[in-house]
């Protein structure tokens, strides 16, 4: 059975400062790997999706990588903003079951 | 398309009440998925359908819950009776195809059993 961690449970960090949300998964036989944002009382929103075949992706200040090897994946947040504020959380597709586990999440706090 | 659409927003509920959860997908998603999400637990898979067919009900706590898809536009999550305990945020999502790609979540409906 897939379990993902996501430590640390929270993080404050001054606007400005770059930052890595770290996610690590049990079982290697992923499909792609998703890292959602969820703002307080509100869905979650797929930020960036990575297939098992790729090691990276990007969109903007954002940076996702994966080493399936290790079952760890990370989430670079670059010249962070307050706006960043919310909790990030990363889910693994199973390439046998086809079900997203999820993390616990990180909940980040930029301060300005 | 104005996402994924639930209601209610908030639902307060005495305990062994029926309770109804709604969920309009995105149009033309093939996969819809209902999640609980709790502090203890997180996010949990409750149940999915692919073109309005569950195919896995195995996150299903209890014989309370049900589900259905009666058609490509809708679906029900039913608790009944409801419990103190099946307090939580339940979210539906929708999907184009089974690998995940336009993964997108409804606001989620915020239930409280008193």
């Amino acid at each position: 059975k897939q379990e993902v961690t996501q430590i640390p449970a929270a993080l404050s960090v001054p606007e400005g400062e770059n930052l890595v949300l770290n996610c690590s998964f049990t079982d290697s036989a992923i499909y792609n790997l998703q890292w959602f944002r969820q703002d307080p009382g509100k869905g979650l929103t797929s930020l960036l999706l990575i297939q098992s075949s790729q090691r990276e992706q990007t969109s903007g200040r954002l940076n996702a990588s994966l080493d399936k090897s290790s079952g760890r994946s990370t989430l670079y947040i670059a010249a962070s903003q307050p706006g960043d504020s919310a909790t990030y959380l990363c889910a693994g597709l199973g390439g046998s079951n086809y079900k997203l586990t999820f993390g616990k999440g990180t909940l980040l706090t930029v301060n300005p | 398309d104005a996402g994924v659409i639930q209601s209610p927003r908030h639902e307060v509920t005495e305990m062994g009440q029926e309770v109804t959860l709604r969920c309009k997908p995105i149009s033309g998603h093939d996969y819809l998925f209902w999640y609980r999400q709790t502090m203890m637990r997180g996010l949990e898979l409750l149940i999915y359908f692919n073109n309005n067919v569950p195919i896995d009900d195995s996150g299903m706590p209890e014989d309370r819950f049900s589900a259905k898809m009666p058609n490509a536009s809708f679906s029900t999550l039913k608790i009944q009776p409801s419990e103190p305990r099946d307090s939580a945020v339940y979210f539906c999502a929708s999907s184009l195809g089974w690998a995940g790609y336009g993964y997108t979540f409804g606001s989620g409906t915020r239930l409280t059993v008193v």
